[in-house]
């Protein structure tokens, strides 16, 4: 089945450790996006990436970064110099740029003990 | 002027009626404009898009209206029912690069 994937799931982290958000797709897609999402609020976007090897920072990339080695994978690090990072992360990917659809993964809950 | 105010925050319709939610925005530079449902600790995914030019847009129950002008558009979801109630999410695209998203509406459907 095509898809996205992401683990883990759950992930708790304690304060000043950095933690790496797993983010896989398998449907041959360009761009991929990494979310954050916050109770009661909507997505803000932290990095997204339309080509391997490139990265753009979104409106809310301090305390974070990712990388793009592969075409199916963009990872996501949460570093400690991320200030309150307990969230909801939710990665995403489309075939070229943001007016494709965007699939998104199952999503990964991280918090911060 | 990259905003999207959308509108209400929540929403408790009966079964069998009409479920409204409104978005705005100000920047005459979006050119694309998906509407995403959620359901609680998923991802979320496309219902349906329009492109400014034209004004309406229907999928099943799902309408998109849209309002150039007013700078406004709207999803309806007729006939609701219990398997709708999530999170509905507009959003608007900005030159290709990333969606601005509205801060969300949950839906409730009464049985």
């Amino acid at each position: 089945d095509g898809g996205i994937t992401q683990s883990p799931k759950y992930l708790f982290r304690k304060e000043g450790q950095n933690v790496t958000l797993s983010c896989e797709q398998n449907l041959n897609h360009d761009a991929m996006y990494w979310y954050r999402q916050d109770p009661g609020q909507g997505l803000r976007l932290i990095y997204y990436s339309q080509i391997v090897n490139d990265f753009q920072k979104g409106d809310i990339a301090e305390g974070y970064s990712v990388s793009r080695e592969k075409k199916e994978s963009f990872p996501l690090t949460v570093t400690s110099a991320q200030k309150n990072p307990t969230a909801f992360y939710l990665c995403a990917s489309s075939d070229r740029d943001a007016t494709d659809t965007q699939y998104f993964g199952p999503g990964t809950r991280l918090t911060v003990l | 002027q990259q905003q999207v105010k959308q509108s209400p925050q929540s929403l408790i319709v009966q079964k069998g009626g009409i479920s409204i939610i409104n978005c705005a925005y100000e920047n005459t530079a979006f050119d694309y404009f998906p509407w995403y449902q959620q359901f609680p600790g998923k991802g979320p995914a496309l219902l349906i898009a329009i492109r400014p030019d034209v004004s309406e847009k229907k999928e099943g129950r799902f309408t998109i209206s849209f309002n150039k002008s007013a700078k406004q558009f709207s999803l309806h979801i007729m006939d609701s029912q219990p398997g709708d109630s999530a999170t509905y999410f507009c959003a608007a695209n900005l030159y290709g690069y990333q969606l601005i998203w509205g801060a969300g509406t949950k839906l409730i459907i009464k049985p």
